[in-house]
């Protein structure tokens, strides 16, 4: 049972424009959503992250916005740009717990 | 420069070999995880760590051990590898959360595990 879901695998965005990742998730015990960029032959690194009291976390060209009444989180890239081009996954975890629940991923291509 | 490493980077091995593949993190993190990432499935963590001589399972926990004797270290032990164990592994490490507060992890670059 997948209790993170990334539904599209892939996402082609011109440069520029607004590249929007979705993740949905199905445990209400989750608390804390995060989300990371991996380049191929690399580890994930750390995106953003966001906390369930807050709907918006901004960190410059990079937004998630939380709906918690639909389980739904987004990442927003505000100009997207060809470096961008990665897998990003949203990881979600509980609270008092250390155990961390990934996405499938989706991999984003900006097109220059 | 803080970094988390592992070691192989690449290894095929054979069934029922035993192997360790090792990590180890610069920045003096008390939590650090083990996940195994499969086409099609994301990344799935088989193990956690929360601080020297504390482990937990994660969802993946079948096949592997863990051990944490020092902060700095947290090497996986695959006793009997299968098949199955193919995969990609990463190491992470981060801060352990504080009442309030959570923290990010930092990955390793991988390792690729070959089992035949």
């Amino acid at each position: 049972d997948q209790q993170v879901k990334q539904n599209s695998p892939s996402l082609s965005v011109q440069e520029g424009r607004i590249s929007i990742l979705n993740c949905d998730y199905t445990n209400s015990m989750f608390d804390y959503f995060l989300w990371y960029k991996k380049y191929p032959a690399e580890g994930p690194t750390f995106l953003i992250s966001i906390s369930s009291i807050k709907d918006k976390n901004e960190d410059g060209r990079f937004t998630v916005f939380l709906n918690k009444s639909a389980k739904h989180l987004s990442l927003h890239i505000v100009p997207s740009q060809p470096g961008d081009s990665a897998v990003y996954f949203c990881a979600a975890s509980g609270a008092g717990t250390y155990k961390y629940i990934f996405g499938t991923g989706t991999r984003l291509k900006v097109l220059a | 420069e803080a970094q988390v490493t592992q070691n192989p980077r690449y290894l095929i091995t054979v069934t029922g070999k035993k192997l360790t593949v090792t990590c180890s993190q610069n920045m003096n993190h008390e939590y650090m995880s083990w996940y195994r990432q499969d086409p099609g499935l994301g990344l799935r963590q088989i193990y956690y760590s929360m601080n020297v001589e504390v482990t937990d399972k994660g969802d993946v926990p079948e096949g592997y051990k863990v051990s944490r004797k020092e902060k700095r270290n947290f090497p996986l032990i695959l006793e009997s590898p299968s098949p199955n164990q193919t995969s990609l592994y990463f190491c992470a490490s981060s801060l352990r959360n504080l009442a309030g507060h959570r923290y990010e992890q930092y990955f390793g670059p991988g390792t690729r595990l070959t089992v035949t």
